[in-house]
């Protein structure tokens, strides 16, 4: 089954503990990007990576890192995290051509993080 | 920057009930339109979208046109079920933009039996 998969769904953490969300994707895709949704606010993109060692930055970066080593996996690291990351995150892939990422994106099923 | 505004929620509707949930954007040029939709604990869907200017977009019973003139790209639904209970998004991108969807703020769905 074609799937995004997010690990872990929920997460409960302290203020400056260092934590990892995983993302993998079984569609070959070389887009993805990962979003945190916040109540009023909509999805806002983090990072996201074109390809296998291609990242950049999306709207709201700051406190966050990726990293892309294989093209399924594509992890969302907190190094110090604040409570102002409470949230729900999303990552999504999709198929890139010469142009650029398609359009329709695939997402997963979200982690939620609360950051006491 | 590119942006999309929805209809404020949450929204509550009997079954039967005829749904509109408006969606504006402001963009510079003619952007790809979309509606996803998520489900209680779920991640987003594609329900739908449209490419170009008067394209209509449809699924599941729902159906949005892309209006140029208007920049909108209102959701429609003739009879909502308890099932279509969810939060929809429209979003909208650039063909070939790395940076991908601009998402509105969502809406709540409820349908009550």
């Amino acid at each position: 089954e074609a799937q995004v998969t997010q690990n872990p769904r929920y997460l409960i953490t302290v203020t400056g503990k260092k934590l990892t969300v995983t993302c993998s994707q079984n569609m070959n895709h070389e887009y993805m990007s990962w979003y945190r949704q916040d109540p009023g606010l909509g999805l806002r993109q983090i990072y996201y990576s074109m390809n296998v060692e291609v990242t950049d930055k999306g709207d709201v970066p700051e406190g966050y890192k990726v990293s892309r080593k294989e093209k399924r996996n594509f992890p969302l690291i907190l190094e110090s995290p604040s409570p102002n990351q409470t949230s729900l995150y999303f990552c999504a892939s999709s198929l890139s051509n010469s142009k650029g990422p398609q359009e329709t994106q695939y997402f997963g099923p979200g982690t939620r993080l609360l950051v006491l | 920057g590119d942006s999309v505004t929805q209809m404020e929620g949450p929204v509550t509707l009997s079954e039967e009930a005829f749904l509109t949930i408006n969606c504006t954007y402001t963009a510079t040029g003619y952007p790809s339109l979309f509606w996803y939709v998520q489900y209680p604990g779920e991640g987003l869907q594609l329900l739908l979208k449209a490419t170009k200017a008067d394209d209509k977009g449809s699924n599941k019973g729902f159906e949005a046109t892309y209006r140029k003139e208007t920049t909108s790209f209102h959701l429609e639904k003739g009879s909502v079920q308890v099932s279509d209970s969810a939060v929809y998004f429209c979003a909208l991108c650039f063909s070939g933009s790395a940076r991908q969807l601009t998402f509105g703020s969502g809406t709540q769905l409820t349908v009550l039996p």
